[in-house]
């Protein structure tokens, strides 16, 4: 089955700076990866995502890359504000079937 | 509110009792999904249903868990002989086969969770 690793665990960004989350996944069928933010207490909700048919996308100040040959994706958020502070899960599915999830990055912006 | 309920949103019950989870998707998806989330990890992928057939388990889901979404539309999620170990926050959440409006694909959408503590 799938397995996602994400890293780092915990990064902490002055505002203003750049963050980079990276993650890796082992099942070559995946062709969907998903990133959510999830806020303390409250449910995750998907922020960006990205086909295997497409190596970069952007909204805004997020992007994700997918590097398919080497099975790792990240998501890059630029300008960081105190509010992009939470913990985000990149995750890996093939088709949006069994979706499976990393460990979580807890994003702390500093102001 | 039109998005994912579920019911109820916390549970305390004893080691050894039966506990049932309901989950109210969005209308129109047709796929619902079940996690368990314990904390400082991700959603851990338990099952998922198209319509009302369940066609993918993890084989985190023990004998003791079982899911059933009987018309398509809602699901309920039941722990028998609940463990110590059970304890987390299950989440559903559901999803369209159809891209959204900001054209992402298959968003899954999740709902509150409900928080199981057994004592």
């Amino acid at each position: 089955g799938e397995n996602v690793e994400q890293h780092p665990s915990t990064l902490s960004v002055q505002e203003g700076d750049s963050a980079v989350i990276k993650c890796t996944y082992s099942d070559s069928a995946s062709n969907y990866f998903p990133w959510y933010k999830q806020e303390l207490g409250k449910r995750p909700q998907l922020i960006i995502d990205i086909r295997s048919n497409v190596g970069e996308k952007k909204d805004q100040r997020i992007a994700v890359t997918l590097n398919k040959t080497a099975k790792h994706f990240s998501l890059h958020i630029t300008e960081t504000q105190p509010e992009d502070s939470a913990v985000y899960f990149c995750a890996a599915s093939n088709n949006n079937n069994d979706m499976r999830f990393g460990a979580g990055t807890r994003l702390t912006v500093k102001p | 509110d039109t998005g994912v309920s579920q019911d109820p949103r916390h549970k305390i019950t004893k080691r050894g009792q039966n506990v049932t989870f309901r989950c109210d998707p969005i209308s129109e998806h047709n796929r619902l999904y079940w996690y368990r989330q314990t904390l400082g990890q991700g959603p851990e992928f338990l099952t998922y249903f198209q319509n009302e057939a369940q066609l993918e388990k993890s084989r985190l889901l023990s004998d003791r868990f079982s899911a059933e979404r009987p018309k398509g539309s809602f699901s309920t999620l039941e722990i028998q002989r609940t463990e110590q170990g059970d304890s987390a926050m299950y989440l559903c959440a559901s999803s369209s086969p159809w891209r959204n409006p900001s054209g992402a694909y298959n968003e899954q959408f999740f709902g509150p969770g409900t928080r199981l503590t057994v004592l």
